[in-house]
Order: structure tokens, then C-alpha cells, then sequence
């Protein structure tokens, strides 16, 4: 399955790093989301953009910032992490088309370790 | 507020049948998903109920009671491969998805 890939699959930063996740759906969707994944917890929405536009912020920290240029593309950027954001990013994507169940199609996600 | 409550883990025996419950308290209702996420491996899509009922995909079956909040995820002739995580998500009424923790389901030989 690659509708919607993710890289890098794994990253490891220091606290004073900057760096950035990338994700790319090839299914034709509007939509694309931010998710972080805790052991044991719900997933967190962090970010929706519809046709490139956000939509969605959930209180999410500014050390998180996300980037869309296009309806297939999606960054996050990375800065001045703390340990506990330590987890697994996934990215999905959805058709946002109206009528019938709006499905999000994910990616493997980005384990992420910060030290 | 809005929750989502699913058992955290179940363990079931080859070749049985195991139901995965889900209950939930929203702002509004506009469907349920069912989704399949194997360790390390992206969530992937099993069903979509909005109706009451049950819909029967193959050995998975999900039935959902709107008037209960309740919904559930039924696997029969369960194979070593299902082992896997089966997260609940409720459509809100703002069209927002709201996750359960997911339910850990392992399978013994």
C-alpha cells in the first residue's frame, strides 16, 4: 500500500534540533492531517488542511509547525523539542468529498525520539 | 466532554470468534469507524456504520446501536494475522473524528 507515504520512518533529534517530517498521498485528496500517537492514548489531531488551507489547530505547541504547498504534500517542522513529544506521527488523507463517509487513509508514520 | 471507551486488551484462540465493544458519549453522531493498525504499520480502514445494524465485510463483521452508543467489532476464524490494534472513531457533530485508545488483540495458537 503507498496512498500516502511517510519519511523519514524513524528520527531521533536532540532537544535543540530542527528538522522536518514529510508526508506525500497519491489518491487525489483535499484533505490531509497531523496526528500524534502515544502509547495507550487516543490519537491527537493536531492539524487539518483542506485544499491547502488549515482548518484545524488543536492548541498545538509552536515548536510543531506544519506546511502545505499542495493538496498532495505535507511537512512538519521540527524545533526545540521536548522529550515527551517522543512518539509516533502519522499523516492520513481523506477525498473531502460531500456525501457519504469522509475515510482517512494513513500513512506508516514517523517514529520520532527525542533525547 | 466526549469519550470514547474500549477494553485496552484481548486475547483470543485461533480459529475462534472474539467481539470488540466500543461505547460512546459525543456531541452529535454522524457515523463510526472501525480501523485495523498492525504494530509499527499505519491504521487501516475496516468499516463505516451510521445506520443501526450490523454490516458483514468477509470474517469482520461491525454492528452499531445509535440509541446505546454502542458499537462492535466482531472477527470470526480468527487467524495469527489479526493480531493487531482496533481503534473506534465517532464522526461528531462538527464532522470531527474522536478517537478511541484502541483495543490490543492478541491471538494464542
Amino acid at each position: 500500500e503507498t496512498g500516502v507515504t511517510q519519511t523519514p520512518r524513524h528520527l531521533v533529534m536532540g532537544m535543540t534540533n530542527k528538522k522536518s517530517l514529510k508526508c506525500e498521498q497519491h489518491l487525489g485528496h483535499n484533505a490531509m492531517y497531523w496526528y500524534k500517537q502515544s502509547a495507550k492514548k487516543p490519537l491527537e489531531l493536531m492539524f487539518v488542511y483542506n485544499f491547502k488551507e488549515q482548518t484545524e489547530n488543536n492548541s498545538v505547541p509552536s515548536r510543531f509547525s506544519p506546511e502545505c504547498p499542495n493538496s498532495s504534500h505535507l511537512f512538519l517542522h521540527l524545533h526545540t523539542l521536548q522529550p515527551e513529544d517522543s512518539a509516533l506521527y502519522l499523516c492520513a488523507s481523506s477525498p473531502m468529498l460531500a456525501g457519504g463517509p469522509d475515510t482517512q487513509y494513513f500513512g506508516p508514520g514517523t517514529r520520532l525520539t527525542v533525547l | 466532554g466526549q469519550n470514547i471507551d474500549q477494553p485496552t486488551e484481548m486475547t483470543a484462540t485461533e480459529g475462534a470468534i472474539v467481539q470488540i465493544n466500543c461505547t460512546y458519549q459525543t456531541s452529535g453522531f454522524n457515523g463510526l469507524f472501525w480501523y485495523q493498525q498492525h504494530a509499527g504499520e499505519a491504521p487501516t480502514f475496516l468499516s463505516y456504520n451510521v445506520l443501526d445494524g450490523l454490516e458483514e465485510k468477509g470474517r469482520f463483521s461491525s454492528f452499531l446501536s445509535r440509541s446505546k452508543g454502542y458499537s462492535y467489532l466482531l472477527l470470526k476464524e480468527l487467524q495469527m494475522k489479526d493480531s493487531a490494534s482496533y481503534l473506534c472513531a465517532v464522526v461528531d457533530s462538527n464532522y470531527q473524528l474522536i478517537w478511541g485508545a484502541g483495543t490490543k488483540l492478541i491471538i494464542k495458537p
